[in-house]
């Protein structure tokens, strides 16, 4: 089952932050998350293993509360290189589930 | 580290023929899988095979195929095309255990006439 994400789209300046959010109706075991800027591939971000576990690179970070079937990313201090699609996914056996995406746009 | 590669980067088709697309994985990795990407769908599963198998298959017609070579190099066929086919195919390969990151190709851009 495709995991929920939201917003759908966030528009920011730079140096504010943001939040997207990725549930599940389906218990979570682990989730990842990708970013696709316009016309490129999806680069691999993080991924999530363990309930409560929060992981950061740079200045993204992201957390997963396996009771609430959830995982948000937090972007602090956006900037212009953050624009992109952001995806987060879900393992089902060997099969890894995105959802429909965020689309975040950082202008100056 | 050579990174994840798919021919041809862009194809077009007309209805009803028959497409392959090629994806060679980053070396070492033994799982592929391929997604299927539309304006607003996302990524859609399409299947993963490792080591010559395929082990989950997505919700895809049967007209969508693929293969797996011992090499690792994966295949993905499209039989008897739709305008509906249109898309950016994308393949990703990694270790195969579960919950390893997924690297990504640049996809192969199909147009149906």
């Amino acid at each position: 089952q495709q995991p929920v994400q939201s917003p759908q789209a966030v528009i920011l300046r730079e140096g504010e932050d943001a939040v997207i959010n990725c549930s599940s109706s389906k218990a979570l075991y682990s989730v990842h998350w990708y970013r696709q800027k316009h016309g490129e591939a999806p680069i691999f971000l993080m991924i999530l293993l363990k309930g409560g576990e929060q992981k950061g690179h740079d200045k993204i970070s992201a957390s997963f509360n396996e009771k609430k079937q959830q995982s948000s990313l937090y972007l602090t201090a956006s900037q212009l290189s953050y624009s992109g699609t952001y995806f987060c996914g879900t393992v089902a056996g060997s099969r890894l589930t995105f959802g429909e995406g965020t689309q975040l746009t950082v202008n100056p | 580290k050579a990174g994840v590669t798919q021919t041809p980067r862009y194809l077009i088709k007309t209805r009803g023929q028959q497409v392959t697309l090629s994806c060679s994985p980053i070396s070492g990795h033994r799982s592929v899988s391929w997604y299927q990407q539309t304006p607003g769908q996302g990524l859609q599963f399409l299947f993963e095979y490792f080591s010559e198998t395929q082990r989950n298959k997505g919700n895809f017609p049967g007209r969508f195929s693929g293969r797996q070579f011992s090499n690792s190099r994966s295949e993905m066929n499209v039989s008897t095309l739709e305008l509906g086919d249109s898309a950016l195919y994308l393949c990703a390969s990694s270790l195969g255990q579960a919950n390893q990151p997924q690297h990504f190709g640049d996809g192969t851009r199909l147009s149906i006439l």
